[in-house]
């Protein structure tokens, strides 16, 4: 089958740094991608990783390893708009989400 | 460019009524995708569409149809709605690049 856990809740404080962490199972994997989704809103695309390593967008990163089947976000400098959803999706020929983590950054 | 456009933003049914969710995207992408979201919850695929004329089930298909005549255009039909088919509804198209790109939602309630 095809899964993805996350942790359901993480609280940071701002300027903090904080990781979101994301092991998958999954058959004909091609990539891991990071959403966030606002308190009523859609989710927006973050970031995506295809290959193992960092990929680094502003104050955002995302990790992957492919043999540890384990991805992360990584989220720098946080700030209050940062409180959100954050959701990995693995990348087949269709795009299946994670659980998600909440994430609420305290002044 | 208007990105992903689902129709209605908001809608009450009765149960065994059916309706359409509308959904169109201007970005000539050829995958489309629906989910469902419950409260707190994570989303859910329905169905998804890799290109005009082919559509496939997702994770939670029954209760739903989908068809894709044209690129632009995967509508989501409720057969004979239930009340556990609340939930907000957001369909997204991919484009290489630039992740998958999705709609404001629909947001479904069946009593």
């Amino acid at each position: 089958g095809q899964s993805l856990e996350q942790p359901s809740e993480v609280t940071a404080v701002e300027g903090a740094i904080v990781q979101i962490n994301c092991t998958y199972q999954t058959s004909g994997f091609y990539g891991l991608s990071w959403y966030q989704q606002h308190d009523g809103g859609a989710p927006t695309f973050l970031s995506y990783n295809a290959l193992d390593g960092l990929e680094e967008t502003g104050r955002f990163s995302s990790f992957l390893s492919r043999s540890d089947s384990y991805g992360y976000l990584l989220l720098q400098e946080l700030q209050m708009k940062d409180s959100a959803s954050y959701f990995c999706a693995h990348n087949t020929d269709k795009l299946i989400f994670g659980t998600g983590t909440r994430l609420q950054v305290f002044p | 460019n208007a990105g992903v456009t689902q129709t209605p933003k908001f809608q009450v049914l009765k149960t065994g009524q059916s309706m359409t969710l509308q959904c169109a995207q201007d970005m000539n992408h050829e995958y489309m995708s629906w989910y469902r979201q419950d409260p707190g919850m994570g989303l859910r695929l329905i169905h998804y569409s890799v290109g005009a004329g082919i559509t496939d089930q997702g994770e939670v298909p029954n209760g739903y149809n989908v068809s894709r005549s044209t690129t632009e255009d995967f509508p989501l039909r409720l057969l004979s709605a239930a009340p556990s088919q609340t939930s907000v509804y957001f369909c997204a198209s991919f484009g290489e690049g630039s992740g998958y790109t999705f709609g404001s939602g629909t947001r479904l309630t069946v009593v």
